[in-house]
Order: C-alpha cells, then structure tokens, then sequence
C-alpha cells in the first residue's frame, strides 16, 4: 500500500498570504497526485489532477508541483473562501489513498 | 453538467448490510470508473472501491471480503453492499466518478455526490 502523508495537519494564514501545503508518498509514484479541497459538510472538489494540472474552473492562485515521493499545492494569494481542509490523493496504484488532509484556517 | 446523488437508508444495525445507491444525471455512466468513498465523522477520506461501467470492480483490500459494488447502465445507476457492519462503518459515504487517465486508471474524481451519512446503531 501507498502511505501519503501530508504537512503540516493544520495552518493558520491571512487573506493574501501565499501559502503551500506538503504531501509525501511511501514511494515513488511519478506525477499520479492529485489535490481536493473540502469545505465543512461538503464534497471533496477536485483542485490539481496530475500533480500540476488545474482542474477545469479552478483559479489560476491554485497551483501543484512535484514528481516521483514530494509533491506542494501552493495557494498564491489566499481568498476567503479558500479557508477549508486540503487532501492529497495518489492514483499511481488502483489501491488509491489520500493523505489525512491539511486544515488551513484564518489567522 | 453531471450529478451524482447517494440514496439508501441513514441508519444500519450492526451486523447488518449497508446498501447505497448513486444515481448518476446529465451524463453516461459508460467510458468512466464509479468509485464509493467514505469519511468517518472527523475524519480523512477512505476509498473503498469501483467499478468500470462494463462491470469490472476493485476494492480496497481491507474491506474486500464485506464489499460489493455493481452497476445498471440503463438506471445510470451503480451500488455499494458493505455486509457485517460495526459501528466502526458509521461514516459519510460518497460516490464519485474517476476520469481515466493515459493508463485507463480511474483515479481523478471530479464529480462527487453530496454524501450521504450512515450511521451503524441498534
């Protein structure tokens, strides 16, 4: 199995901060990582696919980088709305994992 | 613009089996994998399985041997069985669907339903 762990667990920033949220996996799993962004009682959304694609209708402030064990989700200039817990996901193995999120809060 | 939407009961008895349904609209359920996901209240997010719209299934190896997942393409429709549930099953359950990749992996879940909770209670 593919462990993806994530840091830090939790991060305080303010509106207009840049921010990055860290993801690493027990193994290489070349650019299969993908990054949610999950609202209190909502679905997960779908952000970067691809390690540092931008899913469709996303803000560009949104960005993923990395390849093979550490990956980063960057937020450039966080909005208001991005206040919310991030999840890494690897889709290297059918065995798909996510890592245990990240929650970005206001500072 | 493709919806996904979980129905099935709220409450389950343990030992009992769980079954959910995930009505999929404003598109084909062909050419996609369906995967069930849960989150436990509090928790991270846990994959469970899916399935290929021409029936193919894979599960997650820690809950294999309770899992079943099957599909009706003329409902737009695919469903999950988790027999033999604890308490430790309580969890928002979510399917979404999984766009293949170069590989024909299904593993980037760009839509999702809105989740269903159900929790395992006598």
């Amino acid at each position: 199995d593919i462990q993806m762990t994530q840091s830090p667990s939790s991060l305080s920033a303010s509106v207009g901060d840049r921010v990055t949220i860290t993801c690493r996996a027990s193994q290489s799993i070349s650019s299969y990582l993908n990054w949610y962004q999950q609202k209190p009682g909502k679905a997960p959304k779908l952000l970067i696919y691809a390690a540092s694609s931008l899913q469709s209708g996303v803000p560009s402030r949104f960005s993923g980088s990395g390849s093979g064990t550490d990956f980063t989700l960057t937020i450039s200039s966080l909005q208001p709305e991005d206040f919310a817990t991030y999840y890494c996901q690897q889709s290297y193995s059918t065995l798909y994992s996510f890592g245990q999120g990240t929650k970005l809060e206001i500072k | 613009q493709v919806q996904l939407q979980e129905s099935g009961p709220g409450l389950v008895k343990p030992s009992e089996t769980l079954s959910l349904t995930c009505t999929v609209s404003g598109g084909s359920i062909s050419s996609y994998y369906w995967s069930w996901i849960r989150q436990p209240p509090g928790k991270g997010l846990e994959w469970i399985g899916y399935i290929y719209y021409s029936g193919s299934t894979n599960y997650n190896p820690s809950l294999k041997s309770r899992v079943t997942i099957s599909v009706d393409t003329s409902k737009n429709q695919f469903s999950l069985k988790l027999s033999s549930v604890t308490a430790a099953d309580t969890a928002v359950y979510y399917c979404a669907r999984g766009d293949p990749d170069e590989r024909d992996y299904g593993g980037n879940f760009d839509y999702w339903g809105q989740g269903t909770l159900v929790t395992v209670s006598s």
